[in-house]
């Protein structure tokens, strides 16, 4: 069965520093692709970032990037310039492979990300 | 519409009552989810319906839970003798796919249903 792993349960980063946030993801198919969401306090669920397995390089969305290391499994989300605003739960997740017609999305248990002032 | 409309936002109920959940996805989207998000947790996946297929449920806690999807657009989730256990917010997911999905699910903003 598929898996996510998210090591950290909260973090905390002062405003304008970097930010990473662990993600580890099992799964033994060739073909899968990665998430990255973000959920404030609101409870909206925000799509931040995806990488594909089979992509050659990291995916950025303007202060998001994805730190892929496909041998080590891993799909870290890093956050520049932290703004106050970045303060949420975040959530690694992993479409489950199959082909074309199937897309069931898993989610890891999430970080509680805080920036202070 | 322009986003993923899910009715009611809040959801009280008595222990054993049934409740139906509402979801609306956006238009042309052939893919819906139910997920379902206890305080503090993450996502739990429920169910999943893309086209005409046969839907996922894998994820259905029990056989009190169940979904239909009526002409390929809303979702009614359904739940029999609520128990306390069910509260939780539940969030419906609709998606364009096959297509590549790097823009993500677009999610509704939850009914949030509490069993008293």
């Amino acid at each position: 069965a598929q898996k996510i792993t998210q090591t950290q349960p909260g973090m905390f980063v002062q405003e304008k520093e970097a930010v990473t946030l662990d993600c580890t993801y099992d799964t033994s198919d060739p073909s899968y692709g990665l998430f990255w969401y973000k959920q404030p306090s609101s409870g909206e669920m925000i799509f931040l970032i995806y990488q594909g397995s089979y992509d050659q390089q990291n995916a950025t969305e303007g202060r998001y990037s994805l730190n892929f290391q496909k041998a080590r499994k891993s799909a870290n989300l890093v956050i520049s310039a932290s703004q106050l605003g970045d303060s949420a739960m975040y959530f690694c997740a992993m479409r489950e492979p199959g082909g074309a017609s199937y897309d069931k999305v898993i989610f890891g248990p999430g970080t509680s990300l805080s920036v202070i002032p | 519409g322009a986003g993923v409309s899910q009715s009611p936002s809040n959801k009280v109920t008595e222990k054993g009552k049934d409740v139906e959940l509402r979801c609306d996805p956006i238009s042309g989207h052939t893919a819906l989810y139910w997920y379902r998000q206890s305080l503090g947790q993450g996502l739990e996946f429920l169910i999943y319906f893309q086209g005409n297929s046969a839907p996922d449920k894998s994820g259905l806690p029990s056989d009190r839970f169940s979904a239909e999807r009526t002409g390929g657009s809303v979702s009614t989730l359904t739940i029999q003798r609520t128990q306390q256990e069910d509260s939780a917010v539940y969030l419906c997911a609709s998606s364009d796919i096959p297509a590549g999905t790097d823009y993500g699910y677009t999610f509704g903003s939850g009914t949030r249903l509490t069993v008293v």
